[in-house]
């Protein structure tokens, strides 16, 4: 069965720098997502993501995060000056059409900002 | 915030047994969907219900939902071992912005 696949499983960033955490979307779904779950907390909607653009956003997604979907298969979240409390697990997911389908999820990248 | 809220946050039940699990949200919603969490991992899609249904199945999951109240529950029955994980619901409205609830933790006991 088709997966979503992430890279890194783990990432360590010091304090400021940038950090690209890259993902595979299943190969015929159209819309991607990413999430965050701080640990032992709810998972976080972040960005919906269509034809090469944004579809939604949320509060958390701010100006030190973007997205891009730089070739046919990858899908990528940048945060650019990374904070302390950027530290989480970070979830791409797929989908074949919009939110009335099952969303597929990735293993997730762990982040942590030392 | 449209948020769901699942309870109990733990549920500890001998194999066998039934597991019930409860969320409710605040908004109008399109679907509501159940999503599986093993430790570690990441989500697994269980079932999804539209907000025009009232009941669900899948194998030995039963899904309900009730939108006057703005709540679904989740049933396992006959459960496994292999059943231990954290339980989320998900909703979904206008837009693609999915929120997750704070998820129910199931312990099943061999």
């Amino acid at each position: 069965e088709p997966e979503v696949t992430q890279t890194p499983s783990h990432q360590v960033t010091q304090m400021g720098q940038e950090v690209i955490l890259r993902c595979v979307p299943i190969s015929n779904h159209l819309y991607f997502y990413w999430y965050r779950q701080i640990l032992g907390q709810k998972v976080e909607f972040l960005v919906s993501f269509y034809n090469n653009e944004i579809s939604e956003k949320s509060e958390i997604f701010d100006d030190q995060f973007s997205v891009e979907r730089p070739d046919g298969s990858n899908f990528t979240l940048k945060i650019r000056s990374t904070k302390l409390e950027d530290s989480a697990m970070y979830f791409c997911a797929s989908s074949v059409w919009d939110r009335v389908q099952p969303q597929h999820f990735g293993d997730g990248t762990r982040l942590s900002i030392l | 915030s449209q948020q769901g809220e699942e309870d109990p946050q733990a549920l500890s039940i001998q194999e066998g047994e039934n597991a019930t699990m409860n969320c409710s949200y605040k908004t109008s919603i399109n679907n509501l969907q159940w999503y599986r969490q093993n430790s570690g991992r990441g989500l697994v899609h269980l079932i999804l219900i539209r907000s025009n249904e009232r009941e669900k199945h899948s194998g030995r999951l039963r899904v309900t939902l009730d939108t006057s109240k703005k709540s679904s529950s989740l049933l396992i029955t006959a459960s496994r071992a292999a059943d231990t994980a954290s339980y989320f619901c998900a909703t979904a409205s206008t837009g693609n912005q999915f929120y997750f609830g704070t998820g129910t933790s199931l312990t099943v006991i061999p």
